[in-house]
């Protein structure tokens, strides 16, 4: 069966530190990565999505960026947090672009 | 996508069935429903989508109206483990990761 593990679940970072949040995904081949932020009105925002190794599209504009170094492994970063960037991350796959989307156990960012 | 309508709120015995409404009067043709749960400081977990036919498996069952415009998750047989935020969303078959959550129904399982 496929897993989908992201870390780390918590962590507090001063303003104008780097950020990485790492997501792996187990028992599958090419799925689509996505990292979402989910707000505390629980309103769910896509960031980036990835199709392959390399290839990242964002959704808006943003200080973060997401990187694919290989075909089960997506990382979210930032070279500088603002205190905007606080807020709960989700790691999600899907096989295809139409199928159903399963997410991570997500990772509270508090920049602080 | 289209906008979809549930409870705030809603209790259940456990061990008794939760029906969980949702309208989605706008329904186009090609939008599948999904449902998901979320409990606190958690990710959704995905529980179970349908197109026009009523749908079952291991966790929950789905009944979508005959016109589309409204459906219903059952959990037959639902345990404290069910205390979750549920969220139904309806959405187009390759409209990529693109999801739109609206407020859900809060659902407490009380002993």
């Amino acid at each position: 069966s496929q897993t989908i593990h992201q870390w780390p679940a918590t962590l507090v970072q001063p303003v104008g530190s780097p950020l990485s949040l790492e997501c792996t995904v187990e028992g599958t081949s090419n799925p689509n990565l996505y990292w979402y932020r989910q707000a505390a009105g629980r309103g769910l925002q896509l960031l980036f999505y990835s199709v392959g190794i390399g290839q990242i599209s964002s959704e808006v504009p943003q200080n973060l960026s997401a990187s694919r170094p290989q075909d089960r492994q997506f990382i979210l970063s930032s070279k500088k947090l603002l205190l905007s960037d606080s807020g709960f991350y989700l790691c999600a796959w899907s096989k295809g672009s139409g199928n159903t989307i399963y997410f991570g156990e997500g990772s509270w960012l508090t920049v602080v | 996508d289209a906008k979809t309508t549930q409870p705030p709120s809603m209790d259940c015995a456990e061990g008794r069935a939760a029906n969980l409404p949702c309208n989605h009067s706008t329904i186009s043709g090609n939008e599948y429903v999904y449902w998901y749960r979320q409990i606190h400081s958690q990710g959704p977990q995905y529980i179970i989508h349908g197109l026009k036919n009523n749908e079952t498996n291991e966790m929950a069952s789905l009944i979508i109206t005959e016109d589309r415009k409204s459906s219903t998750l059952i959990l037959p047989h639902a345990t404290l483990r069910d205390t979750a935020v549920y969220y139904c969303i309806v959405r187009v078959d390759g409209s990529w990761g693109k999801l739109q959550f609206g407020a859900g129904t809060q659902v407490v399982v009380t002993p």
